[in-house]
C-alpha cells in the first residue's frame, strides 16, 4: 500500500499476557518511529530506527517494551506482561530521511492496545 | 516528556473564521513542524518551518516561527467545517537527537458550520 500500516488496529488483551504489534512502513523509508499517545496528549516517542538498526530506545517506559526492525522494513513492537497502564494508541511512523536532519514523519493508523 | 505546548488547549470558532493557535517550546531546533489529527485518525503533516525561517504559507495555512521566544504560532483562515481535529506541534532538537520529533499537547479546533 502507499500508506504505513499498522496492525492490528484494535487488541484486547488480558493484564499479563504478550501482545505484538507490527508496523509497515513506506517502502523505501530508511527512518522508522514508534509513539505512544493517550487520549489527549500528543504522541511520546518511544524508539528509532535507521534502516535495520536500533538507534534510540530511551522513550521505552521499561524493560517489558522491546522493539525490531530486523531486515531493515517492517518493524515489531513487543510488550511482555502487559499492564492495564500499557492501554494506549501506539503510532508508528515512517520517514525517507536518515539522522541528518528530521523531516516529514508519515504516521499509520495506530494500534489500539486495551489492557483488561 | 512533551516539549511542545500548545495553546489554547481548545478552539471553537464558525466556519469563515480565522483560527490561531500557538506553541512553545523549551530547546533551540532545527525545524518546528505543524500536525493535523482528525478525531480517531493518524497524524498529518501540515508544514515545516525551518529555524532560519520567520514565516511560511502553504495555502489556507500561515505559520510563524520567533526562535527568540521559543514559540510558533498556526493560523488557518477562512475555516471550514473540515478543518475541526486536534493540531499539533513537533519539534526536533538541534545539536541532540535530531531524528526524534517532540510533539505538544495538542490544540483541539471546532469549527462550526
Amino acid at each position: 500500500g502507499a500508506g504505513v500500516s499498522q496492525s492490528p488496529r484494535y487488541k484486547v488483551t488480558k493484564r499479563g499476557q504478550d501482545v505484538a504489534l507490527r508496523c509497515d512502513p513506506i517502502s523505501g523509508h530508511v527512518s522508522l518511529y514508534w509513539y505512544r499517545q493517550a487520549l489527549g496528549q500528543g504522541p511520546e516517542f518511544l524508539t528509532y530506527f535507521n534502516y535495520e538498526a536500533q538507534q534510540d530506545k530511551s522513550g521505552l517506559p521499561n524493560d517489558r517494551f522491546s522493539a525490531e526492525r530486523p531486515e531493515g522494513s517492517i518493524s515489531t513492537l513487543t510488550i511482555q506482561r502487559t499492564e492495564q497502564r500499557d492501554s494506549a494508541m501506539y503510532r508508528c511512523a515512517s520517514s525517507f530521511r536518515n539522522r541528518a536532519n528530521t523531516g516529514e514523519l508519515f504516521f499509520g493508523e495506530g494500534s489500539r492496545l486495551t489492557v483488561l | 516528556s512533551q516539549q511542545g505546548e500548545e495553546d489554547p488547549q481548545a478552539l471553537s470558532i464558525q466556519e469563515g473564521e480565522n483560527a490561531t493557535m500557538n506553541c512553545s517550546y523549551k530547546t533551540s531546533i532545527n525545524n518546528l513542524q505543524w500536525y493535523r489529527q482528525n478525531s480517531g485518525r493518524g497524524l498529518v503533516h501540515l508544514i515545516l518551518i525551518r529555524s532560519n525561517e520567520r514565516e511560511k504559507h502553504s495555502g489556507r495555512l500561515r505559520v510563524t516561527l520567533d526562535t527568540s521566544k521559543k514559540s510558533s504560532s498556526l493560523l488557518i483562515t477562512a475555516s471550514r467545517a473540515a478543518d475541526t481535529a486536534s493540531y499539533f506541534c513537533a519539534t526536533d532538537e538541534s545539536g541532540g537527537s535530531n531524528y526524534k520529533l517532540t510533539f505538544g499537547k495538542g490544540t483541539l479546533l471546532t469549527v462550526n458550520p
